[in-house]
């Protein structure tokens, strides 16, 4: 079944501990997407690439960087964790902008 | 003024009852709209498209009112599965912006 796959699910760093965790897609979608959600708030979007045009949020902190080096992976990093990155990132994929999005099953990061 | 508005809720409901909720977006020019249903610790998972004619499946019925800038999302003949927070999502060319959702209760 084509999929969007996070790895891992579960994610626990140390205070200032740099951490990357991706994303795979099999529905060969233009779009991917990463967003940030705290518990029962709305997801919030970090950034997007379409194709290889990377898109950043403007108020996405310096310290979430991503990549895609190819259309299947996309890749979020980030450099620093405080304790406010504690949160729910979910990856999402979509055809073209403003199409439906698909979402992975997400990474919970814990930052001790 | 947020960009996409909802009710948080909870609405607790009885099974067969009938719920509406809606969904107000601040932006005109927005193009597209969703309805996602999300479950506790899981991802949010696509409910259905909104069309400007309006649109229904099943038990659902998604409408769109561009003049008054909101969409709704009926559930007839409410389902314990149907316990879920559901979001409403408003698209303006790359910008996908997300309601903080509406949490529903279906109780037997």
């Amino acid at each position: 079944d084509a999929m969007v796959i996070q790895n891992p699910r579960y994610q626990v760093t140390q205070f200032g501990k740099p951490v990357t965790l991706s994303c795979s897609q099999t529905l060969n979608h233009n779009v991917m997407y990463w967003y940030q959600q705290k518990s029962s708030q709305a997801p919030k979007l970090l950034f997007h690439y379409y194709d290889k045009d990377f898109n950043n949020e403007a108020d996405t902190p310096d310290n979430f960087q991503s990549r895609r080096p190819n259309t299947s992976f996309c890749f979020l990093d980030i450099r620093s964790p405080g304790l406010g990155d504690a949160a729910m990132y979910l990856c999402a994929t979509s055809r073209d902008p403003g199409n439906e999005q698909f979402f992975g099953p997400g990474t919970r990061l814990t930052v001790l | 003024r947020k960009e996409v508005e909802q009710d948080p809720g909870p609405f607790n409901v009885p099974e067969g009852a009938t719920v509406a909720f809606n969904c107000t977006y601040s932006n005109s020019a927005s193009q597209s709209f969703f309805w996602y249903r999300q479950d506790c610790r899981k991802e949010p998972k696509l409910l259905m498209s909104v069309y400007s004619s309006g649109n229904e499946d099943g038990r659902f019925t998604a409408q769109l009112n561009r003049a008054s800038q909101y969409i709704s999302l009926l559930i007839r003949d409410s389902k314990l599965s149907d316990s879920a927070t559901y979001l409403c999502v408003v698209n303006l060319g790359n910008d996908m912006r997300f309601g903080a959702g509406t949490r529903l209760t279906v109780k037997p």
